[in-house]
């Protein structure tokens, strides 16, 4: 198993440019998650897919955009990329019904000039 | 979600115990306390959790008070490669968002 994988590892963007972060997983997990951590701060939820088909927002869902394309994957969308989203992204699952402990990604880096 | 309290930073001499406490005097009954540690800039890994019994696995030790207002997360023997930032998190275990909130956690460094 994989485990928990994101793409791409650093990005730098110019203030309005767009893209989109992909997440996927292949543990079979019903729920997924994005975060985001600014330096020296915890993470903090921008959205989640608590199963295949919904998506819902978190503590700071403005300016992103998700998908969950099917059970696998999520992604997490910039329309219009600003200096303030300059951060580390974090993509997590979890087994369905909020069992088990949360898995983790090993993080976009993104830079937004 | 209850908030939880954590010291910002601790230090501890590699291969004695490593001792985090926690404090979540707002917890709920069906709140569990789970903890987390996040290792230089990596994505957070899983730790151990628990609800009110003492919980123990290959990586730590989880003493939950009586009252489940704090708890101490042990690091048995403390190695260089334990310094990260710990996360102390309650939340219900089967809410249909299952987010975790994460706080500032306890900078731990191990020492040689």
């Amino acid at each position: 198993n994989a485990g928990v994988t994101q793409t791409p590892k650093f990005q730098v963007l110019k203030t309005g440019q767009s893209m989109t972060l992909q997440c996927a997983q292949d543990m079979n997990h019903n729920s997924m998650y994005w975060y985001r951590q600014d330096p020296g701060m915890g993470l903090r939820l921008i959205y989640y897919s608590a199963s295949e088909g919904t998506t819902d927002k978190g503590e700071v869902p403005n300016g992103y955009n998700v998908s969950r394309l099917n059970k696998r994957e999520f992604s997490l969308r910039l329309e219009s990329a600003a200096p303030s989203q300059t951060s580390v992204y974090f993509c997590a699952s979890i087994p369905g019904g909020g069992r088990g402990k949360q898995y983790f990604g090993p993080g976009t880096r993104l830079t937004v000039t | 979600d209850a908030k939880t309290t954590q010291p910002p930073s601790m230090d501890c001499a590699e291969g004695r115990a490593a001792n985090l406490p926690c404090n979540h005097s707002t917890i709920s009954g069906n709140e569990y306390v789970y903890w987390y540690r996040q290792i230089h800039s990596q994505g957070p890994q899983y730790i151990i959790h628990g609800l009110k019994n003492n919980e123990t696995n290959e990586m730590a030790s989880l003493i939950i008070t009586e009252d489940r207002k704090s708890s101490t997360l042990i690091l048995p023997h403390a190695t260089l490669r334990d310094t990260a930032v710990y996360y102390c998190i309650v939340r219900v275990r089967n809410n249909a968002g299952n987010m975790l909130t994460f706080g500032g956690g306890t900078r731990l460094m191990v020492k040689p």
